[in-house]
């Protein structure tokens, strides 16, 4: 499967709990992006990256909120101390610097409880 | 600001029915891409269509077709012969440049929720 994967598919965790999830783009994509999507709304932006570079970060990413792309493959999105609002879809994509087309993994569904 | 508005929040259709998924934006870019996604149970996002600013011509692919008009800021989406497999979220989407000819961030509409009955 050479298309954007997303682990874990779901996480359920009690509030106060930090998670940590994965996105792998695909290879040789330069840019990637994380959205969140709660019921009955569109995608909303996180924060994006080309290569290890963050270069935009949405007023929605708290300081709870972390993202990283160490070494310009994988990322990571971590939330401390869940609150039950966090609860959502967290998609990544990603997309060559020169194509805009994103391609979406299946996403990580959050619940809080 | 980037805003997009899809103001059907779901449509009902039977099979084999024509149906249009309206999709209003905003922005004071004059550079800027247009997106289509269909959202089906599974959860993934799949990508439909791109038109830049530019090119306002229409497009079709196969039972497919979209509808730009800078005039009235609207991209709309037509499934011709609707079958029950269409059935999904569909999402309009806006983009700016995000720095030189790259894909910035992606502003997306509530989606539509079509559901085609057999």
């Amino acid at each position: 499967d050479t298309g954007v994967s997303q682990n874990p598919r779901h996480k359920i965790t009690k509030r106060g709990q930090n998670v940590t999830f994965r996105c792998d783009p695909i290879s040789e994509h330069n840019r990637l992006y994380w959205y969140r999507q709660t019921l009955g709304q569109g995608p909303e932006f996180l924060t994006y990256f080309q290569n290890e570079a963050q270069l935009e970060k949405s007023r929605l990413l708290s300081d709870r909120f972390s993202a990283e792309r160490p070494k310009g493959s994988f990322s990571t999105l971590e939330i401390q101390r869940t609150e039950q609002g966090d609860s959502a879809m967290y998609l990544c994509a990603s997309a060559f610097t020169s194509n805009t087309e994103a391609f979406f993994g299946q996403g990580t569904r959050l619940t809080v409880v | 600001a980037q805003k997009v508005t899809q103001a059907q929040t779901e449509i009902s259709v039977v099979e084999k029915e024509d149906v249009t998924l309206d999709c209003v934006y905003e922005t004071r870019d004059t550079t800027y891409y247009l997106f289509w996604y269909k959202q089906p149970p599974s959860g993934e996002l799949v990508f439909l269509i791109r038109r830049n600013s530019f090119d306002e011509q229409n497009e079709i692919s196969g039972r497919y077709s979209w509808n730009f008009q800078k005039s009235t800021s609207s991209f709309n989406f037509t499934i011709t012969a609707s079958q029950v497999v269409d059935s999904a979220v569909y999402f309009c989407a806006l983009s700016d440049k995000g720095g030189g000819s790259t894909l910035g961030r992606l502003y997306f509409g509530r989606g539509t929720q079509l559901t085609v009955w057999p």
